[in-house]
């Protein structure tokens, strides 16, 4: 079963806008990471925040994590049309190491 | 970051033939790799985890006779998709942690596509 559920599941902006995407889990987390994939691609790691931290900054990336409401958000600022991709949410659990679950994603257009 | 190779990044093969996939870490030892299968506009979902020199793990409900796993050394991980039928046409991904990875960091190959007919 997924461990990560997002929403939402696609999401269509204008360059300049920020995108705001969601992921909510069900288990104790060591860590949460967030992915990027383009089309027919391999995955991208943008970054990983966890369990005791509860927000995290890279460039444009900014990504929270309330593990009292199991729930973390990635927020793209002043986006550009080449952040058109999906993007996953994916948990390390406390009971298993080095494995991942992932989200289903956010489909992400940005158009110019 | 530590760059991971995937082999073939496409194959199209016949239903009932045997197909290798080679995953590969490039810059470092990757002491654990996994396997993911990807349907189209899916998730990733782990099929299992193989340690070097060791016997894989797979997830429930992954058939490992089906999908053979062999790490045989800490650079190399191999997915034979044996008498392979239409359903298991899909998007197949590895990824690699180990010494250059940072703590729970995994690198994922570009993937592999493959499509049964």
């Amino acid at each position: 079963s997924q461990q990560g559920e997002e929403d939402p599941q696609a999401l269509s902006i204008q360059e300049g806008e920020n995108a705001t995407m969601n992921c909510s889990y069900k288990t104790s987390i060591n860590n949460l990471q967030w992915y990027r994939q383009n089309s027919g691609r391999g995955l991208v790691h943008l970054i990983l925040i966890r369990s005791n931290e509860r927000e995290k900054h890279s460039g444009r990336l900014r990504v929270t994590l309330d593990t009292s409401k199991k729930s973390s958000s990635l927020l793209i600022t002043a986006s550009r049309a080449a952040d058109t991709a999906s993007y996953f949410c994916a948990t390390e659990g406390t009971d298993s190491w080095g494995k991942l679950q992932f989200g289903a994603g956010t489909q992400v257009v940005v158009t110019p | 970051g530590a760059v991971v190779s995937q082999h073939p990044s496409r194959v199209i093969c016949k239903s009932g033939t045997s197909v290798k996939i080679e995953c590969r870490s490039l810059d470092f030892q990757a002491t654990t790799m996994f396997w993911y299968r990807q349907f189209p506009k899916k998730s990733l979902m782990l099929m299992a985890t193989s340690n070097e020199g060791s016997k894989a793990t797979y997830e429930q409900g992954v058939e490992k006779d089906k999908f053979l796993i062999n790490h045989a050394s800490l650079t190399l991980s191999t997915l034979t998709v044996t008498s392979a039928h239409p359903e298991d046409s899909s998007f197949y991904i590895c990824s690699a942690s180990g010494s250059l990875a940072g703590a729970n960091e995994q690198f994922f190959g570009p993937g592999t596509r493959l499509t049964v007919l």
